[in-house]
């Protein structure tokens, strides 16, 4: 079974920093890249950019460039994005997800899912 | 580049339903299908247009022409209440659209 499991619920205070996880198994996590989307309350999903785990690539969309980063860590098939300077803005819940095709053009679709992890922004 | 889906469509239970995502590439490029449900993660329901992954109902079909891909779901039942995204690869980027909540009536 392939899964993306992600961290846990997060709560932060504005100008605070938020790391969130998702750890592959059941498949070989450098074959495939991963997408970050997100899901603001009341909102639709939001894409946020794609990370290529074998190499280390990314691409982070306009809307986000500056204030997040993406990683992996082979060793441990996990894969991180962390956000700087958070604002109301970005309580949202956070998803990874999988290409299901390998590559970032998502022509088939994004197909394995984390659970999501719920950030929350409040002073 | 955008896609364009109607907020909200409404069905009555057992008959079909058609939701719509258009835009200036729909036609140029793949468009992806996604079901939401509250509190869970989105579900792939159809890729390339109108294939269907493993373990998606038959009543779920998609289609693509003439710049407006469709989602379709025949004999739509009380289950299929959800919101639902089509979803594409843009120049660079990956783009969603904007969602559209069916509800089963």
């Amino acid at each position: 079974q392939v899964y993306l499991v992600q961290s846990g619920p997060e709560l932060k205070k504005p100008g605070a920093s938020v790391k969130v996880s998702c750890q592959a198994s059941g498949y070989t996590f450098i074959n495939f890249f991963i997408h970050w989307v997100r899901q603001a309350p009341g909102h639709g999903l939001e894409w946020m950019g794609w990370m290529d785990p074998k190499s280390g690539d990314t691409y982070i969309t306009q809307d986000f460039q500056g204030r997040v980063t993406m990683r992996s860590d082979t060793s441990l098939s996990s894969l991180y994005l962390e956000m700087d300077s958070l604002t109301s803005a970005d309580s949202a819940t956070y998803f990874c997800a999988r290409d299901a095709e390998g590559r970032k053009y998502t022509l088939d679709g994004m197909d394995v899912w984390g659970q999501g992890t719920t950030v929350i922004i409040s002073s | 580049y955008e896609l364009i889906q109607p907020p909200s469509v409404s069905v009555s239970s057992g008959q079909t339903a058609s939701i719509t995502c258009s835009g200036d590439r729909v036609g140029n490029t793949y468009v992806n299908w996604y079901q939401l449900k509250a509190g869970q993660s989105p579900l792939l329901l159809m890729y390339r247009d109108r294939r269907r992954p493993s373990g998606i109902p038959e009543r779920f079909s998609g289609s693509n022409s003439r710049g407006t891909a469709t989602l379709t779901i025949s004999g739509t039942q009380p289950i299929d209440e959800a919101d639902y995204y089509c979803q594409a690869w843009g120049s660079r980027t990956v783009i969603f659209g904007g969602g559209t909540r069916l509800t089963v009536l």
